[in-house]
């Protein structure tokens, strides 16, 4: 069964300074990976998602995600975090057909100033 | 609507009772898809919708669950006989196409069992 790992519930990071938000990732073929953020007394949004092509994958808010297949992993990163960063984000998968996606526990990102 | 809107936002129910939440979809959204967020759990899928039709209902937990969408709009997700571990939000997302990654998903229904 497809399933997603985030390790840390929480990460903490300063203002400016570059963040990562792991993900790990069990699937049988193909990966379609994907992340979310949720901020604060508001729905879901999608932030980017890795199909196929360049292991880099820019999105939405300045995060990039970098795909590595050796590693199994789909980190979301950010070169300057800033303090409206903080929110909850989470790694998905997707999962058999177009219509699920399996997601991951979330981690919780605070940037403080 | 602009957004997927949820009703009500928090809900809270004495252990035994049944309880209804909505989600009216994005205008034109013909996919409707219902997810469940408890706490350091994630979010679970419980079903997808196209149109009136439920042709993944896989994660709907125990037969206490059940959803109904009319005239391709809204959908009604109903707990019959709630649990405490019921508690949680519930999450409603629509889409243009069947595609739940391109999916907008609302607010949230805050379920709370006493």
């Amino acid at each position: 069964a497809q399933s997603v790992a985030q390790p840390e519930d929480q990460v903490n990071v300063a203002e400016g300074n570059p963040l990562t938000v792991k993900c790990t990732y069990s699937v049988s073929g193909n990966p379609y990976l994907f992340w979310y953020v949720q901020y604060p007394n508001r729905g879901l949004q999608f932030l980017l998602k890795y199909i196929t092509g360049d292991n880099l994958v820019k999105g939405s808010y300045g995060f990039e995600a970098e795909f590595n297949k050796s590693q199994t992993s789909f980190h979301l990163k950010k070169p300057s975090a800033l303090v409206s960063d903080s929110a909850l984000y989470f790694c998905a998968v997707r999962d058999g057909g177009y219509n699920k996606l399996i997601f991951g526990a979330g981690t919780r990102l605070a940037v403080h100033p | 609507g602009a957004g997927v809107s949820q009703s009500p936002s928090n809900k809270v129910t004495e252990k035994g009772k049944d309880v209804e939440l909505r989600c009216d979809p994005i205008s034109g959204h013909t996919a409707l898809y219902w997810y469940r967020q408890s706490l350091g759990q994630g979010l679970e899928f419980l079903i997808y919708f196209q149109g009136n039709s439920a042709p993944d209902k896989s994660g709907l937990p125990s037969d206490r669950f059940s959803a109904e969408r009319t005239g391709g709009s809204v959908s009604t997700l109903t707990i019959q006989r709630t649990q405490q571990e019921d508690s949680a939000v519930y999450l409603c997302a629509s889409s243009i196409r069947d595609r739940v990654s391109e999916a907008f998903f609302g607010q949230g229904t805050r379920l709370t069992v006493v």
